[in-house]
């Protein structure tokens, strides 16, 4: 049972546009959220995080974004660039500190 | 910053036999180290959690005897699999935690192809 889903393995953005990516869960016990991004043959890099008893945080050109009422969460890169594109995982981090990720999407920003 | 390596990066072996994954945490000391396993174009799915001194807690639906998971410090955690098959091929990524952080630190992946 995935309680992490993105919903979009894939997304296409110009470069200089803005690119969103989504995420969902199912679990309310989730209480931190962080998004991750992967290169092939890499393992992920962190990239961005927040706590649930906030709704945003941005971190230079990555702003994340969380509904809890929604149980969803975006993550916005503004402006795009092409070393952006990777495939980025969002995960929920239980209190027992145990990640569960998402099945990723893959960006590719076309210059 | 916190480094964590894996070795090797990528090992090819024939059916049958067994295969080490080494994953430390070069500049950091960590109590806890996570052993994921990635399918293609699936997520990474978490294996087994292993904390320093003490036996492995394994996900639902893995083999603890295929896959021998072993903490022996705060700085090295490894990962056998026994007998593999090709079905076990794959990507598997590790990650260590920091004492009393929130996130987890991920090592480069080990490809591992079974012929």
């Amino acid at each position: 049972d995935q309680q992490v889903k993105q919903n979009s393995p894939s997304l296409s953005v110009q470069e200089g546009r803005i690119s969103i990516l989504n995420c969902d869960y199912t679990n309310s016990m989730f209480d931190y959220f962080l998004w991750y991004k992967k290169y092939p043959a890499e393992g992920p890099t962190f990239l961005i995080s927040i706590s649930s008893i906030k709704d945003k945080n941005e971190d230079g050109r990555f702003t994340v974004f969380l509904n809890k009422s929604a149980k969803h969460l975006s993550l916005h890169i503004v402006p795009s660039q092409p070393g952006d594109s990777a495939v980025y995982f969002c995960a929920a981090l239980t209190g027992a500190n145990n990640l569960f990720f998402g099945t990723g999407t893959r960006l590719t920003v076309i210059p | 910053g916190a480094v964590v390596s894996q070795h090797p990066s990528w090992v090819i072996c024939k059916s049958g036999t067994s295969v080490k994954i080494e994953c430390r945490s070069l500049d950091f000391q960590a109590t806890t180290m996570f052993w994921y396993r990635q399918f293609p174009k699936q997520s990474l799915m978490l294996m087994a959690t292993s904390n320093e001194g003490s036996k492995a807690t394994y996900e639902q639906g893995v083999e603890k005897d295929k896959f021998l998971i072993n903490h022996a410090s705060l700085t090295l955690s490894t990962l056998t699999v026994t007998s593999a098959h090709p079905e076990d091929s794959s990507f598997y990524i590790c990650s260590a935690r920091k004492d009393s952080s929130n996130w987890q630190f991920f090592g480069p992946g080990t490809r591992l192809t079974v012929l």
